[in-house]
């Protein structure tokens, strides 16, 4: 069980807009501590995609984008591509436990 | 170029032993924390320890405390992990991560293509 909650999938044809959440709680999202996404592909590195709730790295399309508001995030993606299939990770820091980086448990996005 | 590049998986009995290593480039390794990430078949992104850019503070999910090491070696630009009394519930491709700074806080913004393990008989 994940310390941050994520639903398992999502779907959207192309060139339509999806959300992705990202449910925390007081002690890591809550608390005010960032959060960051991350895209990844089978067989490949994640790449960071959001940083600091709502920062592109260079390189990200401004079809991503984030935001943060109480205990949970989202990461919304624009006029959906074929190349966004993947899978969608939030990460927090959550001061509480003695492994304080904790993940949500991933978002297969699929794009129809 | 920035980059991380692991070495060091392979295939191990239950029990055994592996020492990964990831060697940066490309940035100034001593100055921030890193991470070593994992993903099991079929599950998604597992954080597993982390270190400061000193070497002085390490942190272990309770999956691998008592049984895994993090370590840096800051001359070399070389992270480890060495992994023992490994079981089946370790196999995984194991990243290693730049946090964004020189606390865990931060973002992981550079990764490393990953290496595998894989316990089994």
């Amino acid at each position: 069980q994940s310390v941050l909650t994520q639903p398992p999938s999502v779907s959207g044809a192309p060139g339509q807009r999806v959300t992705i959440s990202c449910t925390g709680s007081s002690s890591n999202i809550g608390a005010g501590y960032d959060v960051h996404w991350y895209q990844h592909l089978p067989g490949t590195a994640p790449k960071l995609l959001i940083y600091g709730n709502n920062n592109r790295p260079s390189g990200v399309p401004d079809r991503f984008s984030g935001s943060k508001s109480g205990t949970s995030a989202s990461l919304a993606i624009t006029g959906l591509q074929a190349e966004d299939e993947a899978d969608y990770y939030c990460q927090s820091y959550d001061s509480s436990l003695s492994a304080p980086v904790v993940f949500g448990g991933g978002t297969m996005l699929t794009v129809l | 170029e920035v980059q991380l590049l692991e070495s060091g998986g392979g295939l191990v009995q239950p029990g055994g032993s592996l020492r990964l290593s990831c060697v940066a480039s490309g940035f100034s390794f001593s100055i921030y924390a890193m991470s070593w990430v994992r993903q099991a078949p079929g599950k998604g992104l597992e954080w597993v320890s982390g270190i400061s850019e000193s070497g002085d503070t390490t942190y272990y999910a309770d999956s691998v405390r008592g049984r895994f090491t993090i370590s840096r070696d800051n001359s070399k630009n070389t992270l480890y992990l060495q992994m023992n009394n490994l079981g089946a519930e370790d196999t995984a491709v194991y990243y290693c991560a730049k946090q964004d700074g020189s606390s865990h806080y931060y973002s992981m913004d550079v990764w490393g293509q990953g290496t595998t393990v894989t316990v089994s008989s």
